[in-house]
């Protein structure tokens, strides 16, 4: 089965800095990958997909995630933090029709 | 476009008791999900249909957990007798089939305290 790690539990960065997330795949086909924002008290808003068109994947909100082959990794970014960021942020894979989640990643921004 | 609907929004109830969830998926969405979600973990699928069949049901505990989807659209997700360990956020998500690139839409959940 394939499955998503996200690395740290909890970011916290400043307003205007970068925000990096990182998440890493287990798959031994090519996968199909997410990344999902939970504000809170609300359910499940898709940022980005990953389907193999292109390995550089935009989203909403200014966020963007680089697929790496070599590296099993699907970072998420965006250049500058605003204060609506925080929230939850969880990577996911699709495998057998299944979507299975990270344990997600925290995101504080500090004024 | 209205968004995937969920009822109540939440829930207290003491341990042994029922309780019982509503979902309406998105208009002419095939597909329907529902996800248990425990505090600080990511969404955990439950049971997953395809227009009124089951495509999936392997985590979902058939002992106390009962979901149905009549006629294709909303569907009620039902616990009996209620743990503790059933302490959740239940959420639904519909997407048009069940291709691997469809986007799930998830609705605002159900959070549930069981006491």
């Amino acid at each position: 089965a394939q499955s998503v790690t996200q690395l740290g539990s909890h970011v916290s960065v400043s307003e205007g800095a970068l925000v990096l997330l990182r998440c890493n795949y287990s798959s031994s086909v090519p996968p199909y990958l997410f990344w999902y924002v939970q504000y809170p008290n609300q359910g499940l808003q898709l940022l980005l997909k990953y389907t193999s068109a292109a390995t550089l994947v935009k989203g909403i909100n200014g966020f963007e995630a680089e697929f790496k082959k070599s590296e099993t990794s699907f970072h998420l970014t965006k250049p500058s933090a605003h204060m609506s960021d925080a929230a939850e942020y969880f990577c996911a894979v699709r495998d057998d029709y299944k979507l299975s989640f990270g344990a997600g990643t925290t995101v504080t921004v500090r004024a | 476009e209205a968004g995937v609907a969920q009822s109540p929004r939440y829930k207290i109830i003491e341990k042994r008791q029922s309780v019982a969830f509503w979902c309406n998926p998105i208009s002419g969405h095939a597909t329907l999900y529902w996800y248990q979600q425990i505090l600080g973990q990511g969404p955990k699928l439950l049971i997953q249909f395809q227009n009124n069949g089951v495509v999936d049901d392997s985590q979902l505990p058939k002992d106390r957990f009962s979901a149905e989807r009549l006629k294709g659209v909303d569907s009620t997700l039902k616990i009996q007798p209620a743990k503790l360990e059933d302490s959740a956020v239940y959420l639904c998500a519909s997407s048009l089939g069940l291709g691997n690139t469809d986007t799930q839409y998830f609705g605002p959940g159900t959070r549930l305290t069981v006491l």
